[in-house]
């Protein structure tokens, strides 16, 4: 069966930097969100969209944002990376009010 | 206070034993209960999903939810070492898309 795909598995950037992340849904699913989890740490919700719409949305800092594109594949933008910033990134994807399918994430390293 | 407390471990059992993994939750809106089982840099893996109070059986797991004392619980039968991993639980709110998840134990099945 298909699963959430995320791209890059792994990126390695400078602080001040910018990131971009990649994340392809489960078909048919209608609702995307991303996740951040820290070494040791469990996830923390950062966003969701539901149909392309932005449809919750938690510790995000104002320095990320996220979208929804047409064809339902959703981007995380980083910019001015801090040290911090480090984890890894996962997204998710669901039917409303089902549960949720996680991609294998990106390991976003800041030096 | 954490609305999904979770034990972090590490636990360590013997091959065959039966494993009880725990959780506590404060927020009484909570509806909806998962069990995510995640492998070293890999994603959440859906385990079990319940629905308000009672049992769930799937295979060697079973879930268990008492939404009277904010008490949840997996138990693993007839333990594996493939059952090696760290298991996260998590609450969600019907109509919300977010899920809040515990810290995750680290679980080894000793050989």
């Amino acid at each position: 069966a298909a699963g959430v795909i995320q791209s890059p598995r792994h990126l390695i950037k400078e602080k001040r930097e910018t990131a971009t992340l990649k994340c392809y849904p489960i078909p048919r699913h209608d609702t995307v969100y991303w996740y951040q989890q820290g070494p040791g740490q469990d996830p923390q919700f950062l966003i969701s969209f539901y149909e392309k719409m932005q449809s919750d949305k938690g510790s995000i800092p104002d320095r990320f944002s996220a979208q929804q594109f047409s064809d339902y594949h959703s981007e995380l933008n980083m910019s001015s990376l801090e040290l911090g910033d480090s984890a890894l990134y996962f997204c998710a994807s669901s039917l409303m009010n089902s549960p949720l399918h996680f991609g294998n994430g990106t390991r976003l390293t800041v030096t | 206070q954490k609305e999904v407390e979770q034990d972090p471990g590490p636990l360590s059992v013997p091959e065959g034993a039966i494993v009880s993994l725990n959780c506590t939750y404060s927020n009484s809106a909570f509806q909806y209960f998962m069990w995510y089982r995640q492998y070293s840099r890999k994603g959440p893996e859906l385990l079990m999903y319940t629905y308000s109070s009672g049992n769930k059986e799937d295979g060697r797991f079973t879930a268990q939810v008492d939404k009277s004392s904010k008490y949840i619980s997996l138990f693993i039968r007839d333990s594996q070492p493939s059952d090696s991993a760290t298991y996260l639980c998590a609450g969600g709110i019907q109509g919300a898309q977010k899920l809040v998840f515990g810290q995750g134990t680290r679980l080894t099945i000793n050989p």
